[in-house]
Formats: structure tokens, C-alpha cells, sequence
């Protein structure tokens, strides 16, 4: 079974409607991390967790928020999703004090239309 | 603020050796990782300088010179499979945040 998963996989959806994007880890690592990737860009952050209780912006944060549920579990949610929020998104972990390693999900493939 | 450039695409063909280099600015600095992605896929980590020199991971190097503020992943003898997006990133220390490159998309011919 894969470290890192990511639900769903694909995922298709209108203007305004909510969607939550989940991420699991059986890696046992602290820290979790949510990326977007855009066609020819690299991976911009957009929230981080150090912990259950410590979660963080990174640098494109706006309209999106997070839930950490458990060590295993943090979630990305569009409130009110817009079409240039159509991404490739990852999720990451990686341990305490190692963030330069990183190891992430399969990706989720976001359209909104 | 953190950057990092990187050259948008490089072409080598099978059995040669390609540098993919790199430039940073950055306030602090935490070391220079690397990583591959394959088309579709998800990045997967490769190697991670904190001092200057050469890091050797099999067929793939690193190095990293921290006065010129300079980077370079080294490929040798290169197999199509090698044929992926190259990512430098810089790593933010405690903050835990990682700061990626734009990516270099290598292409491996026959």
C-alpha cells in the first residue's frame, strides 16, 4: 500500500459548489503539506501542519482551509470553488526537522468549470 | 523572499551526461534539495545538499556552492526513463515550508 494517499484522484466540479480534498499517511510523520501544481509551474504551497494543533499558511492560501483531523489525516477544502483553481494538487509529509525530504501523494486532479 | 530559476527544458540523448543547474536567492539558507517528477506523477525526492560539494546518489550527483549561491543536479549516463521534470527547492528550516523551482523538463532521446 502506498505512504501517502490521496482522495479522490479526479475530480470534476462546478463554480461555487465545496469540495474537500483528503490525505492520509501511514509514514508516521508530523509534518503534512498541501501543494497545487499549474501546467509548466512548480509546486507553490498553500497551508502546512506541523502538528494536530499547528497549521499554517503558505504563500497562496486564499480560498482554501484545512482540517487537521488526526496525525494521519489533513484535508483541503475550496469553499467556493473558482476555475482558476483548477490544479494538479499534492499532498506531502515528511519528519520533524526534515522538510528538505519530502514525500507526497499521487495527486488530485481538480477541474472546475 | 525565497527564488530559485532554473533553465525551462534541456535535451541530452541516451548514455550522455546533463547538468540541470540552478540559481537561488534566499534570506536563509537551509540547503538545496532535489526532485524528479514524471510526467503525471508525483515528485519524488532525490538528493539534499546543507555544504558545498558533490552529494553522489548513484547514476544522479549533487552539488552545491553556497558563496555563488549556485546548485546543479548531474546525470550520468542517461536512460529514457531518466526522461522527467528536474525541481530545485529550498528548504525554509523551522518554518518546514518548502520553496519549489519552476522545474526543468529533461528529454533523453535514442
Amino acid at each position: 500500500d502506498a505512504d501517502v494517499t490521496q482522495t479522490p484522484r479526479n475530480r470534476i466540479t462546478k463554480t461555487g459548489k465545496r469540495i474537500m480534498l483528503e490525505c492520509s499517511q501511514t509514514k508516521g510523520h508530523d509534518r503534512m503539506y498541501w501543494y497545487r501544481q499549474d501546467p509548466g509551474l512548480g509546486l507553490r504551497l498553500i497551508y502546512y501542519s506541523f502538528d494536530v494543533k499547528d497549521i499554517n499558511k503558505g504563500e497562496i492560501s486564499d480560498g482554501y482551509s484545512v482540517s487537521r483531523q488526526a496525525q494521519a489525516k489533513f484535508s483541503l477544502s475550496l469553499e467556493s470553488a473558482i476555475p482558476n483553481q483548477t490544479a494538479l494538487y499534492f499532498c506531502a509529509t515528511s519528519g520533524t526537522g526534515s522538510s528538505y525530504e519530502q514525500y507526497f501523494g499521487p495527486g488530485t486532479r481538480l477541474t472546475v468549470t | 523572499g525565497q527564488s530559485l530559476e532554473q533553465p525551462s527544458e534541456v535535451t541530452a540523448v541516451e548514455g550522455a551526461i546533463v547538468q540541470i543547474n540552478c540559481t537561488y536567492q534566499t534570506s536563509g539558507f537551509y540547503g538545496l534539495s532535489w526532485y524528479q517528477q514524471h510526467d503525471g506523477g508525483a515528485p519524488t525526492f532525490l538528493s539534499y545538499n546543507a555544504l558545498d560539494g558533490l552529494e553522489e546518489t548513484g547514476r544522479f550527483s549533487s552539488f552545491l556552492s553556497r558563496s555563488d549561491s549556485y546548485g546543479y543536479l548531474l546525470l550520468q549516463e542517461l536512460q529514457m526513463k531518466d526522461s522527467a521534470s528536474y525541481f530545485c527547492a529550498l528548504p525554509g528550516g523551522n518554518t518546514g515550508k518548502l520553496i519549489f523551482g519552476q522545474g526543468t523538463t529533461l528529454q533523453v532521446k535514442p
